[in-house]
């Protein structure tokens, strides 16, 4: 099974300021999406950005990006202008295109954002 | 509904008890998730439908734990013999195809055995 790690349980930012939380995983496949989910304290996950790993570009999505890099099978996130409501959970997550569809997910980086 | 709806929000229930915990996916999504996440900790993956067929249920822990969705839409996680290690919020999930598009999340409903 494939193995997702994010190696920081809690982040903090200062307001406006830009944070980055990292995420590797473990897979001997060559097509697979990931994920970044945000899980404020209502429980709901919520989609923040998505990358196809055939893709070169990296994804994204108004403040979010990410640096993918496929060989190092690295998957970091990046959160510009942070703002008081970015504060949440935030899990990365795998997904295989091949056989089996369900989604793999660290264990989650608790990010805080200072006013 | 507009999105995933769980039901209930929060579960109280007595050792030994017998639990159903309700998930309504969107509209037209072919494909549902169970997952239950324990306290810090990411989702784990239970059972993943695809219409009316459980496509994979390694993720169940074992023989206590059963989901159905007879007619590919509601679906129901059952928990027999409920023990205090089963406390945990349960996520429910659902996604069309292909494959890469997202999952959609409800709130989760949150079970406390006692």
């Amino acid at each position: 099974a494939q193995t997702v790690t994010q190696s920081q349980p809690e982040m903090s930012v200062q307001e406006a300021e830009t944070v980055t939380l990292s995420c590797t995983y473990d897979t001997s496949e060559s097509d697979y999406y990931l994920f970044w989910y945000k899980q404020p304290p209502s429980r709901q996950m919520i989609l923040v950005i998505r990358q196809e790993a055939y893709k070169q570009q990296n994804a994204t999505e108004n403040r979010f990006s990410v640096n993918f890099q496929k060989a190092a099978k690295s998957f970091s996130l990046k959160i510009s202008d942070s703002q008081l409501g970015d504060a949440a959970m935030y899990f990365c997550a795998y997904r295989s295109a091949g056989t089996g569809n369900q989604f793999y997910f660290g264990t989650g980086t608790s990010l805080t954002v200072i006013p | 509904g507009a999105g995933v709806s769980q039901t209930p929000s929060n579960k109280v229930t007595e050792k030994g008890k017998y639990v159903e915990l309700r998930c309504d996916p969107i509209s037209g999504h072919t494909a549902l998730y169970w997952y239950r996440q324990s306290l810090g900790q990411g989702p784990e993956f239970l059972i993943y439908f695809q219409g009316t067929g459980a496509a994979d249920d390694s993720g169940l822990p074992n023989d206590r734990f059963f989901a159905v969705r007879p007619e590919g839409s509601v679906s129901t996680l059952k928990i027999q013999r409920t023990e205090r290690g089963d406390s945990a919020v349960y996520l429910c999930a659902s996604s069309s195809n292909p494959v890469n598009t997202e999952a959609f999340f409800g709130q989760g409903t949150r079970l406390t055995v006692v």
